[in-house]
């Protein structure tokens, strides 16, 4: 079965610090692949996702992730952090047709120090 | 766009009572919709997947009969979690899928939180 594993619960970093918030999945061939945002009292929104071409993808509010084959890994970055940016992010891996099932990594935690 | 919204944001009820939560895709067509579940410092686990017009598929150890899933339009499905008891008390969040929005990407709401005494 498919697995999305992100190693780091909490993340705290400086406002203005670059990020990178890890994402490994299991998975025998290439998934749709996506980051999701969570804040309190708001649904998830999607960053970002990859589906094939560029493994470099960009997203919303200054994000992007690189998807690479050989490590199994879609890892979120962004080169300077706003305040605004403190909430949960989930890696999400999509299966089956149109990538409908998505089964969800546990989530980082991020904090953005003043 | 892509909008998907939930009513109610959160409910209490009492222990044996049923509660319905609603999903709606504002600004699309959703032609299909899921329905997940967040416990607290956890991730979200897919219950189900319902598609326009037809039965919804239950993950495994998801109870059906607990958990009744309507998908009657387009732009509507409904989640009943009957005869409520406490363990069933969690976040419940819905997405959806399809039309303009886009056939792999799912959208979401902002969630359900249900409380049961």
């Amino acid at each position: 079965a498919q697995s999305v594993t992100q190693p780091d619960i909490h993340i705290t970093v400086s406002e203005g610090a670059s990020l990178e918030l890890r994402c490994n999945y299991s998975y025998g061939a290439t998934p749709y692949l996506f980051w999701y945002v969570q804040s309190p009292g708001q649904g998830l929104q999607l960053l970002l996702k990859y589906f094939s071409g560029d493994t470099l993808v960009q997203g919303i509010k200054g994000f992007e992730a690189e998807f690479k084959r050989s490590q199994s890994s879609f890892n979120l970055r962004k080169p300077s952090v706003h305040w605004s940016d403190a909430a949960e992010y989930f890696c999400a891996v999509g299966l089956g047709g149109g990538g409908n099932k998505l089964t969800f990594g546990t989530g980082t935690q991020l904090k953005v120090e003043l | 766009g892509a909008v998907v919204s939930q009513h109610p944001s959160w409910v209490i009820c009492k222990s044996g009572t049923s509660v319905k939560i609603e999903c709606r895709s504002l600004d699309f067509q959703a032609t299909t919709m899921f329905w997940y579940r967040q416990f607290p410092k956890k991730s979200l686990m897919l219950m189900a997947t319902s598609n326009e017009g037809s039965k919804a598929t239950y993950e495994q150890g998801v109870e059906k009969d607990k958990f009744l899933i309507n998908h009657a339009s387009l732009t509507l499905s409904t989640l009943t979690v009957t005869s409520a008891h406490p363990e069933d008390s969690s976040f419940y969040i819905c997405s959806a899928k399809g039309g303009l929005a886009g056939f792999e990407t799912q959208y979401f709401g902002p969630g359900t939180r249900l409380l049961v005494l």
